[in-house]
């Protein structure tokens, strides 16, 4: 069971705009970095944000990030098909002095 | 740009040492980054294993120190890891990373490792 919590799948139509939540603690999102990737199987993970809301150089703008207390979300603006991924969430604990993550999201572009 | 890519026996059995090497290429391992190691058992979420630091320093998820050594090998531009004593529970897709921090950048294409008899 991960720490951080996500909802296991999302779905929206192409176009459209989804946001998938991630929701930690204070002693991990509430007091550091969130940062948020793009998973298809047998494939590297790819950073999407980084420090809460900072898109890596060659990431869209329709990726966005936000926190607020103990939770991030990830939100994705005009949605394709090939945003067809599993999306996961990661940040620091400091209680556990440990990396994180949620235990993922898998988004349908229908 | 810098690229990551693991290697490693794809089966090892019960009690036995999972050993697993990162190699970096595109740029220099000596850089000032923590190299990673993550690992996502079939099934279930990512779970951080440990990192180093290009001098040697490292750190290690609690619930794995007791098995896990990470160890750089500047003269190669690689990383390792050495999982001991593993069981079945240790069955999972290994991934090495350059970052720290919850932040991890680039990441390698993952090695499913097999813990079976």
């Amino acid at each position: 069971q991960s720490v951080l919590t996500q909802p296991p799948s999302v779905s929206a139509a192409p176009g459209q705009k989804v946001t998938i939540s991630c929701s930690g603690s204070s002693s991990n999102i509430g007091n550091n970095y969130v940062s948020w990737y793009q998973h298809l199987p047998g494939t590297a993970p790819k950073l999407l944000i980084y420090d809460n809301n900072k898109r890596p150089s060659g990431i869209p703008d329709r990726f966005s990030g936000s926190k607020s207390g103990t939770s991030a979300t990830l939100g994705i603006t005009g949605l394709q098909t090939g945003d067809e991924a599993g999306y996961f969430c990661g940040t620091w604990d400091s209680s556990l002095n440990a990396g994180i993550f949620g235990g993922g999201t898998k988004l349908t572009v229908l | 740009q810098v690229q990551l890519q693991e290697s490693g026996p794809g089966l090892v059995k019960p009690s036995g040492t999972l050993s697993l090497t990162c190699a970096v290429s595109g740029g220099s391992i000596s850089s000032s980054n923590w190299w990673s190691w993550v690992r996502q058992p079939p099934g279930k979420g990512l779970e951080w294993i440990g990192e180093i630091y290009h001098g040697g320093s490292t750190n290690y998820n609690s619930s794995l120190k007791s098995r896990v050594t990470i160890s750089v090998d500047k003269s190669k531009n690689q990383f390792s890891l050495k999982l001991s004593s593993v069981t079945a529970a240790d069955t999972a897709v290994y991934y090495c990373a350059r970052g720290t921090g919850g932040t991890f950048d680039p990441w390698g294409q993952g090695t499913l490792v097999t813990v079976s008899s």
